[in-house]
C-alpha cells in the first residue's frame, strides 16, 4: 500500500499562472479530502468528495479554485490565476467508506512568485 | 465556527520524561484524531477515537466520553524521534470534515 500519493511535491508558478495539483487516494478508499496548510492559518479544510461526488466545498475560495474527482483513483485541485497568497502546502487525504480515520499524503508545496 | 484549541503551543522535553498535550473543543465533538507531522511535512495518524482511550507503545490518547469537549495525548519516556509537530483534529456531529488545532511543536532534547 503506497499510501496517498500527491504530485508534484513542489511547484513554483508565476503570479497569474495556473496550477494543477494531483492526488491519488489509497486504493479502495471512497472519500477524498483537500486541505491547505500555512504558517498563519494552520491546516484549513478546502473540500471533500465521497464516491467521486462533491459533498462539501465550504472551505474553497469562491474564485479561482476548483476541484474534481473524475474517477476513483485520482482527484485534482486547480488554481487559476495564482496569487502569492495561494502559496501553501496543499494536502490530500483519503478514508474508507464508513470509517473516519484520515490518511494524508505528503503534500504539494506551492510557491507563487 | 467550531474551534479546536490545542495546548501547549510548544514543549521541550528531556529524553525519558513524560508529558501530555491537550485539545479543548468549543463544542461537542463526535470524534478526534491525533497526528504527528514530521520534518518532511507528512501527517502521520497516531490515534482515532470516538470515545474512551487508546494506547500504542509509549503513546496514549483519551477522549472525554461524557462531555466530548476535550482530548489528551500522553507521551511516556520521550525519545528523540518523538520530536515533531502534533495536531489534534475533531469532527462535530453533523459534519465529516476535520477541524484542526494549531499544533504543538515538541522538541525532545538529550
Amino acid at each position: 500500500n503506497a499510501g496517498v500519493i500527491q504530485t508534484p511535491r513542489h511547484k513554483v508558478t508565476g503570479k497569474g499562472q495556473e496550477a494543477t495539483l494531483w492526488c491519488e487516494p489509497i486504493s479502495g478508499h471512497s472519500a477524498v479530502f483537500w486541505y491547505r496548510q500555512t504558517i498563519v492559518q494552520g491546516l484549513e479544510f478546502l473540500t471533500y468528495f465521497r464516491n467521486q461526488a462533491p459533498i462539501d466545498d465550504s472551505g474553497m475560495p469562491k474564485e479561482r479554485f476548483s476541484a474534481q474527482m473524475p474517477n476513483q483513483s485520482h482527484s485534482t485541485l486547480k488554481i487559476q490565476s495564482t496569487q502569492p497568497q495561494d502559496s501553501a502546502v496543499y494536502l490530500c487525504a483519503s478514508s474508507l467508506e464508513g470509517a473516519e480515520t484520515l490518511y494524508f499524503g505528503s503534500g504539494t508545496r506551492l510557491t507563487v512568485l | 465556527g467550531d474551534q479546536v484549541e490545542q495546548s501547549p503551543s510548544a514543549l521541550s522535553l528531556h529524553e525519558g520524561t513524560d508529558s501530555a498535550l491537550r485539545c479543548n473543543f468549543t463544542t461537542t465533538m463526535r470524534s478526534v484524531q491525533w497526528f504527528r507531522q514530521n520534518s518532511r511535512g507528512s501527517l502521520i495518524s497516531l490515534f482515532y477515537l470516538a470515545s474512551g482511550t487508546k494506547e500504542n507503545g509509549r503513546l496514549k490518547s483519551a477522549f472525554d466520553s461524557k462531555e466530548r469537549r476535550y482530548s489528551t495525548l500522553h507521551i511516556r519516556d520521550a525519545q528523540l524521534e518523538d520530536s515533531g509537530t502534533y495536531f489534534c483534529a475533531a469532527r462535530t456531529g453533523g459534519n465529516n470534515k476535520l477541524t484542526f488545532g494549531q499544533g504543538t511543536v515538541l522538541s525532545v532534547i538529550p
